[in-house]
């Protein structure tokens, strides 16, 4: 499968924990985005990459989340302290950078108890 | 920021019979407005896009037009078949800030 995949597809966690997910992108797909959906809405964003560099975090980002793309290929959300208002699907797309298409990976769903 | 309203919520139609769904949008700026397929519990799919330059864009059953003075766009799908039922998602995305910021959905059912 050459799509955008993600790693774990779900994760079950108690208040308080931290959680990290993986995203890995299209080949050769430059921009990298992370959403956040939860159940009845449609994707929110929350940040985006370009190669490695982070350059754009919404205010939905708390300071308890973090995004890393090292080296420009795949990217982790590190979330801290997690709490139940965490529960949700995190989807990451990957974009060729030419065009404005965005293309979804499967997500990881995360459960918070 | 860039408010994207869509509507119905849920549609329910005959199999054989048109759908069509709409999304307005604010930021006049905008000039790309993809729409996503979503199935249960699956990833959201890319079924067709428009750019500000064209106002209509058509993929075999599926048809996309676009009003930019009026800041609306639609989804409009011809002979439904079963396999079309699904949340269907509008999208815009926020000029030079390379996000899309999504509409609230669109239940479809399409009734055999």
């Amino acid at each position: 499968d050459t799509g955008v995949s993600q790693d774990p597809r779900h994760k079950i966690t108690k208040r308080g924990q931290n959680v990290t997910f993986r995203c890995d992108p299209i080949s050769e797909h430059n921009r990298l985005y992370w959403y956040r959906q939860t159940l009845g809405q449609g994707p929110e964003f929350l940040t985006y990459f370009q190669n490695e560099a982070q350059l754009e975090k919404s205010r939905l980002l708390s300071d308890r989340f973090s995004a890393e793309r090292p080296k420009g290929s795949f990217s982790t959300l590190e979330i801290q302290r997690t709490e139940q208002g965490d529960s949700a699907m995190y989807l990451c797309a990957s974009s060729p950078g030419h065009y404005n298409e965005q293309f979804f990976g499967p997500g990881t769903r995360l459960t918070v108890l | 920021g860039e408010n994207v309203e869509q509507h119905p919520s849920t549609l329910s139609v005959q199999e054989g019979d048109s759908a069509v769904i709409k999304c307005t949008y604010s930021d006049s700026a905008s000039n790309y407005f993809p729409w996503y397929k979503q199935e249960l519990g699956k990833r959201p799919q890319l079924i067709i896009d428009i750019r500000s330059n064209v106002g209509e864009k058509k993929d075999q059953r599926i048809a996309v037009t676009l009003n930019k003075t009026a800041k609306h766009f639609s989804l409009h799908i011809t002979e439904t078949q079963p396999e079309d039922s699904a949340v269907y998602f509008c999208a815009v995305e926020i000029q030079g800030a390379q996000k899309l910021v999504f509409g609230q959905g669109t239940r479809l059912t399409i009734n055999p």
